[in-house]
C-alpha cells in the first residue's frame, strides 16, 4: 500500500527555522516526483514546488523560490520542506503528494503555526 | 503563471441530481489537468487526471472532459459523500490550482 507519512504539527516563532518531512512507503520512492502543497486556513491549494528523489532535481514556484528549500534523502525514502526564517504568513497546512501528472497519493498534512 | 479559474464558486444541488463544475485556464494546457475532491479535515483526493482519466477506485459517476483551456468535471446521481470542495490543477507548466468550487447540498 502506497503511503506518505508526514511529520507532526509544529508551533514556531517568527524568525525560527523549520524542517518538516514526508516519508514514502509501499512504492519505489526514487521513481516518482514528490510535490509540496500549501493550504492556508480556510483557503485553497497552492503548489509550492516538486522534487525527483532519484537525482534531487527540484522545481520551485517562483513566488516561493528563495523562501523554502525542498530536499530528499533517498536512502530513507524521505522528502523535506524547510524554512530558514519563518514568518507569521507561513502558518498553514502543508501537504506532500506523489506524482507529476496528477498528485495521486497525499500525506495527511503537517500543520505549521507561526506565532510570537 | 497560468491562472486557473473555477466556476461557480458554490454550487447547490440536491442528492440524486447531477452537477457540472467548470475550470478555465488562462492559456492552453494541452489536457494536462487533474481534478481533486477535498472534504473538511482531509487531504485532497485525486479524481481525474489527463483531463478525462479516472483515478484508481473513483466511481464511474465522476467524469472529466475538455481540452485546450476549457474543462469540466461532471458528477451524476450525487451521493451524500460527494458534497465537498473540488479543485482543478494544471500541470502543463508551473503547476497551479484553481480556487475551488464548493458543492453543497440544496
Amino acid at each position: 500500500e502506497v503511503q506518505l507519512e508526514q511529520s507532526g504539527a509544529e508551533v514556531k516563532k517568527p524568525g525560527e527555522s523549520l524542517k518538516i518531512s514526508c516519508k514514502g512507503s509501499g512504492y519505489s520512492f526514487t521513481s516518482h516526483w514528490i510535490g509540496w502543497v500549501r493550504q492556508m486556513p480556510g483557503k485553497g491549494l497552492e503548489w509550492m514546488g516538486i522534487i525527483y528523489p532519484s537525482d534531487s532535481t527540484t522545481k520551485y514556484r517562483p513566488s516561493f523560490q528563495g523562501h523554502i528549500t525542498i530536499s530528499a534523502d533517498k536512502s530513507i525514502n524521505t522528502a523535506y520542506l524547510q524554512w530558514s526564517s519563518l514568518q507569521a504568513s507561513d502558518s498553514a497546512m502543508y501537504y506532500c503528494a506523489r506524482g507529476r501528472s496528477g498528485l495521486d497519493y497525499w500525506g495527511q498534512g503537517t500543520l505549521v503555526t507561526v506565532s510570537s | 503563471e497560468i491562472v486557473m479559474t473555477q466556476s461557480p464558486g458554490t454550487l447547490s444541488v440536491s442528492p440524486g441530481e447531477s452537477a457540472t463544475l467548470s475550470c478555465r485556464a488562462s492559456q492552453s494546457i494541452n489536457g494536462n489537468l487533474a481534478w481533486y475532491q477535498q472534504k473538511p479535515g482531509q487531504a485532497p483526493r485525486l479524481l481525474i487526471y489527463g483531463a478525462s482519466i479516472r483515478a484508481t477506485g473513483v466511481p464511474a459517476r465522476f467524469s472529466g472532459s475538455g481540452s485546450g483551456t476549457e474543462f469540466t468535471l461532471s458528477i451524476s446521481s450525487l451521493q451524500s459523500e460527494d458534497f465537498a470542495v473540488y479543485y482543478c490543477h494544471q500541470y502543463n507548466n508551473w503547476d497551479t490550482f484553481g480556487q475551488g468550487t464548493k458543492l453543497e447540498i440544496k
